[in-house]
């Protein structure tokens, strides 16, 4: 089972400023199959990014994803109201069981 | 786009049986692969189980389950089923049901239902 860690736990920013979240798996996922998803209070999660870099539809091109074997990053480049939220990765490279990482959340500062 | 809809949520005392059920639109359901993700309160997500769409058919469980719950689906009603046998303190969470894109059991989530809370408690 592959395990994923994400940092830093809490990201304290001001709108404007731009995010780096990273996660790193415990073995080099396969494909650089990783997927990132963003989820807000009393919702469910919502795919961001799929394939380590491919954005999902309807998401804005300033959530980003990059990385390859074991190290992965989703940067956000300029924050929006809308976007702090907690984030977490997701490693999609072999069958099941597919993990998460453990979050990291983008609080206002 | 593929809209989720869970139910079946409740309180059940420790040792009891739970059965969730999902409604997924489209008229290719017998091709979704479809999961269970939960996330107990305050914490993260987990990856429940995941049944195979008609191509590649099949199941999988998380360890933390296996042997106590069993995933389903009935194509002719467009739902998935998690029967929740010999319920835990620890099944307390919200589940969610969500369907899966991907290749070849390499599988993310791309769209999710509302959840469902499920507790555990005497």
């Amino acid at each position: 089972e592959i395990v994923l860690t994400q940092s830093p736990g809490t990201l304290s920013l001001s709108p404007g400023e731009g995010a780096t979240l990273s996660c790193r798996a415990s073995q080099s996922v396969s494909s650089n199959n990783l997927a990132w998803y963003q989820q807000k209070p009393g919702q469910a999660p919502r795919l961001l990014i799929y394939g380590a870099s491919s954005r999902a539809t309807g998401i804005p091109d300033r959530f980003s994803g990059s990385g390859s074997g074991t190290d992965f990053t989703l940067t956000i480049s300029r924050l929006e109201p809308e976007d702090f939220a907690v984030y977490y990765c997701q490693q999609h490279g072999s069958p099941p069981p597919w993990t998460f990482g453990q979050g990291t959340k983008v609080e206002i500062k | 786009e593929v809209q989720v809809l869970e139910s079946g949520g409740g309180l059940v005392q420790p040792g009891g049986s739970l059965r969730l059920s999902c409604v997924a639109s489209g008229s290719t359901f017998s091709d979704y692969v479809m999961s269970w993700v939960r996330q107990a309160p305050g914490k993260g997500l987990e990856w429940v189980s995941v049944t195979g769409g008609r191509g590649g058919g099949g199941t999988y469980y998380a360890d933390s389950v296996k042997g106590r719950f069993t995933i389903s689906r009935d194509i002719s009603k467009n739902t998935v089923f998690l029967q929740m046998n010999s319920l835990r303190a620890d099944d307390t969470a919200v589940y969610y049901c969500a369907h899966n894109s991907g290749y070849s059991w390499k599988y993310y989530f791309d769209y999710w239902g509302q959840g469902t809370l499920v507790t555990v408690s005497s």
